[in-house]
């Protein structure tokens, strides 16, 4: 089964900073998608890849897969109190019956 | 309008007792998931119906029934509660079976005393 691993586990960064979290597959990722999820609550989609070296933006967050297709990164601009959560990468097996399996998570606080 | 709602969105029990989540989506998906999230966030998918068909079903004990009356609804029965069942479990649905972002509930999170 497809394994994800996330790095870092946890961040804290102050407000106005850049930061990046890792996304790494023991396999070829097929879809690789990401995900915010605050505390206590649902988790709310940022974006899909699934072309290598395909890289998409939403506001200050920019998402990347690399050419291999089995790193995938997210790249915070300017952080800002509403970007803290945990983040989730989730990426789609083979076959006609996909089970969405998600990494680690990577648990980020941003300070004043 | 929310479109994917889960009820109860807390639940607090008792050691051996019976309970079950529903959920129902307004976005006409074909395909519905249930994923439990333990404590330390790790999300992990349990099972998973196409049309009212169960496609997935991971190594979960048998004491967790899912039933799907329709594509719309997914529900989740737990009989005879562990402790180690203490979680927040969440319903998703997607478009289609193998591609698509998944749209998640809120959560619901199951304490068992």
């Amino acid at each position: 089964s497809q394994e994800l691993e996330q790095s870092p586990q946890s961040l804290i960064v102050q407000e106005g900073k850049n930061l990046t979290i890792n996304c790494t597959s023991s396999k070829t990722l097929y879809g690789l998608y990401w995900y915010k999820q605050k505390y206590g609550e649902g988790l709310i989609f940022l974006m899909m890849l699934q072309k290598g070296g395909e890289e998409k933006s939403h506001e200050k967050i920019t998402a990347k897969l690399d050419e291999k297709k089995q790193q995938s990164s997210l790249h915070i601009t300017a952080s800002q109190p509403s970007h803290a959560g945990i983040y989730l990468c989730g990426a789609d097996g083979t076959g006609t019956a996909s089970k969405l399996t998600f990494g680690t998570g990577t648990r980020l606080q941003v300070t004043l | 309008d929310t479109a994917v709602s889960q009820t109860p969105k807390y639940l607090v029990t008792q050691m051996g007792n019976d309970k079950s989540i529903k959920c129902e989506q307004n976005l006409g998906h074909d395909t519905m998931y249930w994923y439990k999230q333990d404590s330390k966030k790790f999300l992990k998918i349990m099972f998973s119906y196409n049309n009212k068909e169960l496609i997935i079903n991971e190594t979960v004990p048998n004491r967790f029934s899912p039933k799907s009356p329709d594509k719309a609804h997914l529900n989740l029965h737990i009989n005879s509660l562990e402790l180690g069942d203490s979680a927040v479990y969440f319903c998703a649905s997607r478009g289609t079976a193998n591609t698509g972002e998944l749209f998640f509930g809120e959560g619901s999170r199951l304490t068992v005393l």
